[in-house]
């Protein structure tokens, strides 16, 4: 059974701060990892993927992956209160592999 | 236009009726899925169709049957609904890199 494991949070920081999502997940053969997000009474919108270690930049926005560790996180930098959301770490292995998503981590970034 | 879009948005039903939800994606995709959301905001892979084909069907109880007439559209039928059935299902397409495009999804209530 695979696994992806997310703190529920809520996790506050004030605005313009650094917040730092993380994930860990259990099948060490995955090979595709993804940040969603996911406001309140909305479907999860994707933010970011990454596949090989190391970091990748968009933005505002870093995945982090250490496929060692078995770890993946996030960085929202200058945090926005339009930031506050449920962020979903999903993982994926190749071919029509389905994601498994974790239960997610709730944002909320005070003005 | 909206890349991948459900019908209804909310169903209200009563135990042992049934019921159907639609999807269509204009993306082009050769992959389809049903995801249950439940109301602890659990994102749980059901079904996955490549090219109306049934590729992945995960311990779903029987009463819900998925169909695709052709590779654009993906239905969910649910017979004899419980209460359990209650969650938000979420159609999504998947794209070239394994990332997926969710629905507005289609929040089913049962009495």
């Amino acid at each position: 059974q695979k696994e992806v494991e997310q703190n529920s949070g809520p996790l506050s920081v004030p605005e313009g701060a650094i917040a730092s999502l993380n994930c860990t997940y259990s099948d060490r053969g995955s090979q595709s990892f993804f940040w969603y997000r996911q406001y309140s009474g909305k479907s999860p919108e994707l933010i970011m993927f990454i596949y090989s270690n190391g970091d990748k930049e968009d933005g505002r926005f870093t995945a982090q992956l250490n496929k060692a560790s078995q770890y993946v996180s996030l960085l929202i930098r200058d945090s926005q209160p339009s930031d506050s959301a449920t962020y979903l770490c999903a993982v994926g292995d190749s071919g029509y592999s389905t994601l498994t998503f974790g239960k997610g981590t709730m944002l909320l970034v005070s003005p | 236009d909206t890349a991948v879009s459900q019908t209804p948005k909310y169903l209200v039903t009563q135990m042992g009726n049934d019921k159907s939800i639609k999807c269509e994606q204009n993306l082009g995709h050769d992959t389809m899925y049903w995801y249950k959301q439940d109301s602890k905001k659990f994102l749980k892979i059901m079904f996955s169709y490549n090219n109306k084909e049934l590729i992945i069907n995960e311990t779903v109880p029987n009463r819900f049957s998925p169909k695709s007439p052709d590779k654009a559209h993906l239905n969910l039928h649910i017979n004899s609904l419980e209460l359990g059935d209650s969650a938000v299902y979420f159609c999504a397409s998947g794209g070239a890199v394994g990332e997926l495009f969710f629905g507005e999804g289609s929040r089913l209530t049962v009495l």
